[in-house]
């Protein structure tokens, strides 16, 4: 069936540093992604969403890159922070049809 | 800024029993959802809810589920009787248009 997958389950960096995490879809007719964090015991929190008419959005320090021909989504987080310490799952969604699918998450461990 | 809120934070229950899980969407969001997350596992589709019935469902969502808008604000999701593989966290989200998803907090459900 369609899945969203990752392709790292963690991540480590040192504070400063520059991270990339990366989402591989297979549906082709997702047309909507996103980006959550979803920090321990609680709920995914929005960081960034593109539109499949879209390769690249930018939002502060972070920028979403798609890659519609290899089906490929990142997330680029600029000078990473602590806090930006959390698991990150890519979601997409397809023309007309309501539910996100998940992938399994990227979990990003950020070091002082 | 807004917020989904979800009630209880956290519910312990017996096998067999009927669970409640309690929703606040945002008062002017249009689209209502549920999801789960087993401990250590990606975010899984359940329901979608829109102009007052089910407009998507995923396999999960068995004749043991069912939701309800039973006035303006609140969105329930009541299992009628629970078993040990229900304990997860379910997560409500709403959203106004096609876009901008946003989830709650959650409700650690632990079946005993």
């Amino acid at each position: 069936g369609e899945s969203v997958g990752l392709h790292l389950p963690t991540l480590s960096v040192q504070e400063g540093d520059n991270s990339i995490i990366n989402c591989a879809y297979s549906n082709s007719a997702s047309d909507y992604f996103i980006w959550y964090k979803q920090e321990s015991g609680k709920g995914p929190q929005f960081i960034i969403d593109i539109r499949s008419n879209m390769d690249k959005r930018q939002g502060q320090r972070v920028t979403v890159l798609l890659n519609k021909t290899v089906k490929h989504l990142s997330l680029q987080i600029a000078a990473t922070q602590p806090g930006d310490s959390a698991v990150y799952f890519c979601a997409e969604k397809a023309e007309g049809f309501q539910k996100l699918v998940f992938g399994t998450g990227t979990r990003l461990l950020v070091s002082p | 800024e807004p917020e989904v809120t979800q009630t209880p934070s956290h519910q312990v229950t017996q096998m067999g029993q009927e669970v409640i899980l309690r929703c606040v969407p945002i008062s002017n969001h249009l689209y209502f959802y549920w999801y789960r997350q087993i401990l250590g596992q990606k975010v899984e589709f359940l329901v979608s809810f829109y102009n007052n019935e089910i407009s998507e469902k995923s396999e999960i969502f068995d004749d043991q589920f069912s939701v309800e808008r039973p006035d303006g604000s609140n969105f329930t999701l009541k299992i009628r009787s629970t078993k040990l593989e229900d304990s997860a966290m379910y997560f409500c989200a709403s959203r106004h248009d096609n876009y901008g998803y946003t989830f709650g907090s959650g409700t650690r459900l632990t079946v005993v």
